[in-house]
C-alpha cells in the first residue's frame, strides 16, 4: 500500500455521462498530481494542486476539471465523456510542491467509457 | 520531438541476465532523474533517484545519467522473475521561474519480461 489512495477503482460508463474521481494524498503530503494512461500516450500530466491551489496544469482538457479540498483529498472530474477518455487515471502525492524527488501513485482509477 | 525517448520493448530475458533500460531526452532543463517500476494493473513505484551525471546503485539496481549526452540508464543485474513489469523513466524540471515548482515527464516505459 502506498498510501495513496484512490476510488473507485473501476468505472464504466456512457459516453456524455459525467464521472469523478477520488485522490487521497499519502499523510503529510500537500501536493496531488493527476496523470492519464494510455497505451499511445503513456504517463500524460493533467494538473497538481498543492495545498488547495493549482500550481501546474498540463494536457488537461476543457471536460476535465479538478480540486483539491481542506482536507486535502482532490477529485477529478470528467464530463461529456468521449470512447477516447478510457484510461487509467493516476492520482499521485508529494512532501512539499516542488516534486523534485518524485511522486508516490496511487493504485488508479480505470476508466472506460462505452 | 518528444521530450523524453524511451523504446517500449517488450524486451524478454532468461532469468540472471543483466538488463539495460534507456531513455533520451531533449530538454536540457531536466535536473532531476528517476526510473519507476509498474506492475501490471497497479501504479508506478519510485525506485531510483539521481541528480547528477554518474553511477546510483542499490542493491541490483544501477542508475546512470549522462547529461552531456542527456542520455539515462537503468541496469538490473541478476535479473529475476518478480523484475517482470513496465519499467518508465522521469525528469523533473522546474514549471516556472521562481523556482517553486517542479513537473515530472515520464518515457512512455519498456515492458520487461524475465523468464525463469
Amino acid at each position: 500500500d502506498s498510501g495513496v489512495t484512490q476510488t473507485p477503482k473501476h468505472l464504466i460508463t456512457a459516453t456524455g455521462q459525467r464521472v469523478t474521481l477520488r485522490c487521497s494524498p499519502r499523510s503529510g503530503d500537500l501536493s496531488v498530481y493527476w496523470y492519464q494512461q494510455s497505451l499511445d500516450q503513456g504517463l500524460q500530466f493533467l494538473i497538481q494542486y498543492y495545498n488547495g491551489e493549482e500550481r501546474a496544469k498540463g494536457n488537461i482538457l476543457e471536460r476535465f476539471s479538478a480540486q483539491q479540498f481542506p482536507d486535502l483529498h482532490s477529485e477529478l472530474n470528467l464530463s461529456s465523456l468521449e470512447l477516447g477518455d478510457s484510461a487509467l487515471y493516476f492520482c499521485a502525492s508529494s512532501v512539499g510542491q516542488l516534486g523534485f524527488y518524485g511522486y508516490t501513485f496511487g493504485s488508479g482509477t480505470r476508466l472506460t467509457v462505452v | 520531438q518528444k521530450e523524453v525517448e524511451q523504446d517500449p520493448g517488450p524486451l524478454s530475458v532468461p532469468e540472471g541476465a543483466i538488463v539495460s533500460l534507456n531513455c533520451t531526452y531533449s530538454n536540457s532543463a531536466f535536473q532531476y532523474f528517476m526510473w519507476y517500476r509498474q506492475y501490471s494493473r497497479k501504479g508506478p513505484e519510485l525506485l531510483m533517484y539521481t541528480y547528477s551525471s554518474g553511477n546510483k546503485e542499490d542493491g541490483r539496481f544501477t542508475a546512470q545519467v549522462d547529461k552531456s549526452s542527456k542520455y539515462i540508464s537503468l541496469f538490473i543485474r541478476d535479473s529475476q522473475p518478480s523484475d517482470s513489469a513496465t519499467y518508465l523513466c522521469a525528469m523533473s524540471a522546474l514549471t516556472d521561474s521562481g523556482g517553486s515548482n517542479y513537473k515530472l515527464t515520464f518515457g512512455k516505459g519498456t515492458l520487461l519480461t524475465v523468464n525463469p
